[in-house]
Formats: structure tokens, sequence, C-alpha cells
């Protein structure tokens, strides 16, 4: 059975900052892992997906990266706002399965 | 354009009474999830539609739980007898057709709060 954490389970540093968020995954057979974000009271919204064929993807100042071997995956945010603020998901899609399975989350808040 | 709309946005509901809950996909998405996430707890997986295959219930919880959807357009999902632990947030998502690259990506909508008393 996968199972997917995600550790801390609670970060706060100061505005500025760049962080670095971790996510890891017991069953390595899988088909892409994608990272979202959570506000209070709203749904989730997809930051970046990266294939199981791929190391890293960016977006803007966000760059997550995969090593699929050792089971991990972390979220490297730069310089970082006070509306990052918000709970970071990952959640992987193992082969031949559509459902994702989710960690329990990151909250991130980024303090002025 | 529009994204995934959820209704209600909140449901409050008493014990043993049935409710139904609603979400409407992106147009043209052909896979359709839901999701639950109990407070303090990740998101579980509970159903997946694609298309006109026989629908993914590995995850429904109990046979209280049970969900339609009508080709590729909403989809609604039961909960009969509601019980307290059955309070949480439930989510619905779609995607394109779930190959390799971005038409994987599965997006969201607000999701429902349901609180059964």
């Amino acid at each position: 059975k996968q199972e997917v954490t995600q550790i801390p389970a609670a970060l706060s540093v100061p505005e500025g900052e760049n962080l670095v968020l971790n996510c890891s995954f017991t069953d390595s057979a899988i088909y892409n892992l994608q990272w979202f974000r959570q506000d209070p009271g709203k749904g989730l919204t997809s930051l970046l997906l990266i294939q199981s064929s791929q190391r890293e993807q960016t977006s803007g100042r966000l760059n997550a990266s995969l090593d699929k071997s050792s089971g991990r995956s972390t979220l490297y945010i730069a310089a970082s706002q006070p509306g990052d603020s918000a709970t970071y998901l990952c959640a992987v899609r193992l082969q031949g399965a559509q459902k994702l399975v989710f960690g329990q989350g990151t909250r991130l808040t980024i303090n002025p | 354009g529009a994204g995934v709309s959820q209704s209600p946005s909140n449901k409050v509901t008493e014990k043993g009474k049935d409710v139904e809950l609603r979400c409407d996909p992106i147009s043209g998405h052909t896979a359709l999830y839901w999701y639950r996430q109990r407070l303090g707890q990740g998101l579980e997986f509970l159903i997946y539609f694609q298309g006109n295959s026989a629908p993914d219930k590995s995850g429904l919880p109990s046979d209280r739980f049970s969900a339609e959807r009508t080709g590729e357009s909403v989809s609604t999902l039961t909960i009969q007898r509601t019980q307290q632990e059955d309070s949480a947030v439930y989510l619905c998502a779609s995607s394109l057709m779930v190959l390799a690259g971005p038409r994987g990506t599965q997006y969201f909508g607000p999701g429902t709060r349901l609180t059964v008393l």
C-alpha cells in the first residue's frame, strides 16, 4: 500500500527566506507526483506535476524535484512571501492507477 | 474558463439523514474523482469515473456511500443515514484523459463542507 509522508507538518519562516518542503513515498512505481497548495476554506490548486521520467519541474519561484529510486520529492520555494502561506500537499499516482494518494500536508506560514 | 464547481458549499445535517453532494466538472474532462478530507487528515480517495467505463469504487468507506455520473457531466455523491464520522470536506476533481503530461493534472473544486450533528 502506497504511503505518502510529508515533513515537517508545520513550518514558520520569515519573509524572504528560501525553504524546502519534503515528501516521501513508499512505493517507487509511481506514474507521476503532484504538488498542490490548499488555502483555508478553498480547494486545491495544482502547482507542479512531475512525470516519473522527469527529475524536476520549475514554475516561477517554485522548483520541485523527484528522486523516484529513493522515494523522495522536494518542493523548493525561493524568496518566500506572506502570500505563500498555505498548506502544501504532495500526491502520487501509482502506475496503472488513477487515484492520487496524498500526504497530510505541510502548513506553511510566512511571517512579514 | 470555468473550473470545477461543487454545491452546496456547506451542508449541516442531522445524524441519520441522507445527503446529496453535486460536482460539475470542467467541460470536456472525461475523468472525475471524489475525495474526502476529514479534519486534520489527508485527502482520501473515494471513487473515480472515466467516460463510460465502470467506476472505481475501491475507496468508498461503506455501502452508505454511492455516486453517479451521467456521461461526462455532473456527478452526485450520496451518503445515506449519515453518521458523525462522515463530517468532512468532500472534494471533487476532474481531468482530461489520464495520459502522461499536463492532461493528467487533476483540477479540484472548492469542496463541500459536510457537518453531521
